[in-house]
């Protein structure tokens, strides 16, 4: 199964309002990564957050970690219709070198 | 080139055919990954390359799944007799060493159907 989990699955909103997203895993880890992903082809590297983080800015997206209850959350704020695309997460399950992906959650900004 | 670059961006072929998918990672990068994205799925880890290190092979789904990284650059993808099952999009991602704490770069992927 997954080790991390995204949602809500689908997310649609206005151009301007806020969009958060949310990621669950199940096990232990050392970092954690959010990417972008355009009409279905390659992903693009958004933010890194390790561990011993809280909380982390890079321009309009902000990415929260609560290892207590094992879930990130990334926000995006003022979104554009440009923002529209799958955002997923990706995590070091155990301390593998293998990053893990889950489902991804599909954002639509309308204009 | 500048970023990871995979060939073809489309590959339609009949069921039973063998296919080969390339990738080229970003020069230096010790780390590789392969995974493939079924339509509205998520990622699918398939196999992965560190360095001159054996790979990581614990996602290859059948043995008609094979990978090689020759000269610890190029990787070939390598599906035989294809089924439709196998049909989806295979994304080639490298990064400088390995591991979530270093991001790493995808290709554009390659659009497999199998008919």
């Amino acid at each position: 199964s997954q080790q991390g989990e995204e949602d809500p699955q689908a997310l649609s909103i206005q151009e301007g309002e806020n969009a958060t997203m949310n990621c669950s895993y199940k096990t232990s880890i050392n970092n954690l990564q959010w990417y972008r992903q355009n009409s279905g082809r390659g992903l693009v590297h958004l933010i890194l957050i390790r561990s011993n983080e809280r909380e982390k800015h890079s321009g309009r997206l902000r990415v929260t970690l609560d290892t207590s209850k094992k879930s990130s959350s990334l926000l995006i704020t003022a979104s554009r219709a440009a923002d529209t695309a799958s955002y997923f997460c990706a995590t070091d399950a155990g301390g593998s070198y293998i990053p893990t992906f889950g489902r991804g959650t599909s954002l639509i900004v309308h204009p | 080139g500048a970023g990871v670059s995979q060939s073809p961006s489309n590959k339609v072929t009949e069921k039973g055919k063998d296919v080969e998918l390339r990738c080229d990672p970003i020069s230096g990068h010790t780390a590789l990954y392969w995974y493939r994205q079924s339509l509205g799925q998520g990622l699918e880890f398939l196999i992965y390359f560190q360095g001159n290190s054996a790979p990581d092979k614990s996602g290859l789904p059948s043995d008609r799944f094979s990978a090689e990284r020759t000269g610890g650059s190029v990787s070939t993808l390598t599906i035989q007799r294809t089924q439709q099952e196998d049909s989806a999009v295979y994304l080639c991602a490298s990064s400088s060493i390995g591991g979530v704490n270093t991001e790493a770069f995808f290709g554009q992927g390659t659009r497999l159907t199998v008919v």
